[in-house]
């Protein structure tokens, strides 16, 4: 069963950026497409964007277009999002899910608080 | 943007009693070939969210049969026939016809 193994909590100031990364281990990488979803204390559910590790296509939001960055490396089946100029307001819970379009957002990562603070 | 929008956003229940939840689209969600881009997801108290149904009308594996899931275009239901005390947290309708958009949460809770 894939599983999908999340790095450790952030804390950045205003302005910077954070790397999140995220392991699948237990199955098959390339063949399915990964979303980035978050969560700002006691909030509902946003999606970020998503990657398609097999030919490297993303699409991102349209309100962190200009801010967040997808990587799938395929050798270690690692996905990284890198998100720019840091806001307070990107304080969240960042989950990396697999996304199976239709079939739906069926395995979550553990998720990586990120604290943007002064 | 297509905007979700789920009613009732608190519904206590009591345990053995059925219980449902609307998730309206501002937007059809239904594909040319049938089905429709309507998932349902359930984030119980300190864990990752986890899908529940797919395409409006499938359950997940390993979801047990008391969850069912109907609807299409822009009107969805998600129904459970006999409430348990397991089932508490908040349930997530959401669109994946373009890109993907969450409702607000729907927050379950025992009487």
């Amino acid at each position: 069963q894939v599983q999908l193994v999340q790095s450790g909590p952030e804390l950045k100031k205003p302005g910077s950026s954070v790397n999140v990364s995220c392991k699948a281990s237990g199955g098959t990488f390339s063949n399915y497409a990964f979303s980035w979803v978050r969560q700002a204390p006691g909030q509902g559910l946003e999606w970020v964007g998503r990657i398609i590790p097999l030919n490297f296509q993303v699409t991102y939001a349209r309100l962190f277009e200009d801010r967040v960055t997808f990587i799938a490396d395929k050798y270690t089946s690692t996905l990284y999002m890198e998100f720019k100029n840091l806001r307070y307001e990107d304080t969240a819970l960042y989950y990396c899910v697999r996304d199976r379009r239709t079939y739906g957002l069926d395995i979550w990562g553990q998720g990586t608080t990120l604290i943007v603070s002064s | 943007d297509i905007v979700m929008t789920q009613s009732p956003l608190s519904l206590p229940v009591t345990p053995g009693e059925p219980a449902s939840i609307s998730c309206r689209s501002s937007q059809s969600l239904l594909h040319t070939i049938g089905y429709n881009y309507l998932d349902w997801y359930v984030q119980k108290p300190g864990q990752s969210p986890q899908l529940l149904i797919y395409m409006s009308s499938n359950r997940a594996s390993g979801v047990p049969d008391r969850f069912s899931g109907s609807g299409s275009g822009t009107d969805f239901t998600l129904k459970i026939s006999r409430v348990e005390a397991e089932d508490v947290g908040i349930y997530y309708c959401m669109q994946g016809k373009y890109s993907l958009t969450f409702g607000q949460g729907t927050r379950l809770e025992i009487k």
